[in-house]
């Protein structure tokens, strides 16, 4: 079965400092995969999802971005972060015909 | 994707059947319905998804209208640990990208 690893699990930052947060994947190939971020109170927003390797698709406009180095990572990114960027961000695995949509456990994100 | 509404919180006591409500008036005919759920601070699970007919697997049951403009989500004993959040979406099933949408989802607060 699917194993979807994200780290960190939680991370204080200040604003401005760059960010990078990692996700791996086992039990699987050639997954679709995605960022999520979840604000505080808020439902979970899409905000990029890539079909294969260096294929990346933006949901949204922001100063986050992310990279599929290897077809069982996923990253995200930010240069500069912002005090909005706070948030629990999950990545997630779609694959099979019904593209059910699997989520790792999450990274906590606050940026001070 | 068709919107979905749920109530926004609901309360059952513990033993007794959860029964989860969706609208989903503007889904189409070749979207399927979705539920997931989310245990605080975790990733969102996935429980059980349908096009038409009635399904069940070992967490729930879910009943979709005949003309599949709502569902509703059964637990049919709920524990404690069923206190989450629960998401209805609506989304096409077919192999690549998958936008899918998350809106507040129902709080569902299981009472000893």
């Amino acid at each position: 079965s699917q194993t979807i690893h994200q780290w960190p699990a939680t991370l204080v930052q200040p604003v401005g400092s760059p960010l990078s947060l990692e996700c791996t994947v086992e039990g699987t190939s050639n997954p679709n995969l995605y960022w999520y971020r979840q604000a505080a109170g808020r439902g979970l927003q899409l905000l990029f999802y890539s079909v294969g390797i260096g294929q990346i698709s933006s949901e949204v406009p922001q100063n986050l971005s992310a990279s599929r180095p290897q077809d069982r990572q996923f990253i995200l990114s930010s240069k500069k972060l912002l005090l909005s960027d706070s948030g629990f961000y999950l990545c997630a695995l779609g694959q099979g015909h019904s593209n059910e949509q699997f989520f790792g456990p999450g990274t906590r994100l606050t940026v001070l | 994707d068709a919107k979905t509404t749920q109530p926004p919180s609901m309360d059952c006591a513990e033993g007794r059947a959860a029964n989860l409500p969706c609208n989903h008036s503007t889904i189409s005919g070749n979207e399927y319905v979705y539920w997931y759920r989310q245990i605080h601070s975790q990733g969102p699970q996935y429980i059980i998804h349908g096009l038409k007919n009635n399904e069940t697997n070992e967490m729930a049951s879910l009943i979709i209208t005949e003309d599949r403009k709502s569902s509703t989500l059964i637990l049919p004993h709920a524990t404690l640990r069923d206190t989450a959040v629960y998401y209805c979406i609506v989304r096409v099933a077919s192999g690549g990208y998958q936008k899918v949408t998350f809106g507040t989802g129902t709080k569902l607060q299981v009472i000893p």
